[in-house]
């Protein structure tokens, strides 16, 4: 089975303050992409970082960089410089492409980050 | 359009009626998703269309619910009588082809059955 675990269900940070959210994974496959979505009270999900699983070099994105680590089936989040806007659902997520064929998001149940000013 | 649109964005019906939940992707995405987003069920797959085809319909829930996409854009999801297990929020994602592609997703629609 594919699954996607985050252990953490709530944290808080202080505002301008560093966070790193963690994820695991789990799939016999050896290629596939990895994301991270935010979800804000509004419910519209946006993407926030993708990384390809066949790049070891870890994706960035101005204050949100990711910690891939293949072999443990890990892909935390941080968060530097938290803002007040931060604040949200963040879920981890991946696709498995079967040749093209599928190619759904598999999803954790979601870390709910509070940014305290 | 600029993003995906879902309409409506809320939808309250009685138990036993049957609702239409719309999809509109954006612009050139061949792919189209949809998900449901239950509380403790976290987010789940439903269908996949790959322009008008849902090759796998597997993820469905039961057989009261039914999906449909016309001329490769827009996105009918149909639950005929409705239950309360059905209340949730249904997401709708667009890609620009199946695969590793990013998925965009819309604001959903939030469903309450009573």
């Amino acid at each position: 089975a594919q699954t996607v675990t985050q252990s953490q269900p709530e944290m808080s940070v202080q505002e301008a303050e560093t966070v790193t959210l963690s994820c695991t994974y789990d799939t016999s496959e050896n290629n596939y992409y990895l994301f991270w979505y935010k979800q804000p009270p509004s419910r519209q999900m946006i993407l926030v970082i993708r990384q390809e699983a066949y790049k070891q070099q870890n994706a960035t994105e101005n204050r949100f960089s990711v910690n891939f680590q293949k072999a443990a089936k890990s892909f935390s989040l941080k968060i530097s410089d938290s803002q007040l806007g931060d604040t949200a659902m963040y879920f981890c997520a991946f696709i498995v492409n079967y040749g093209g064929s599928q190619g759904n998001l598999i999803f954790g149940k979601g870390t709910k980050l509070s940014v305290k000013p | 359009g600029a993003g995906v649109s879902q309409s409506p964005s809320n939808k309250v019906t009685e138990k036993g009626k049957d609702v239409e939940l719309r999809c509109d992707p954006i612009s050139g995405h061949t792919a189209l998703y949809w998900y449901r987003q239950s509380l403790g069920q976290g987010l789940e797959f439903l269908i996949y269309f790959q322009g008008n085809s849902a090759p796998d319909k597997s993820g469905l829930p039961s057989d009261r619910f039914s999906a449909e996409r016309t001329g490769g854009s827009v996105s009918t999801l149909t639950i005929q009588r409705t239950q309360q297990e059905d209340s949730a929020v249904y997401l709708c994602a667009s890609s620009l082809a199946i695969g590793y592609e990013t998925q965009y997703f819309g604001p959903g629609t939030r469903l309450l059955v009573l």
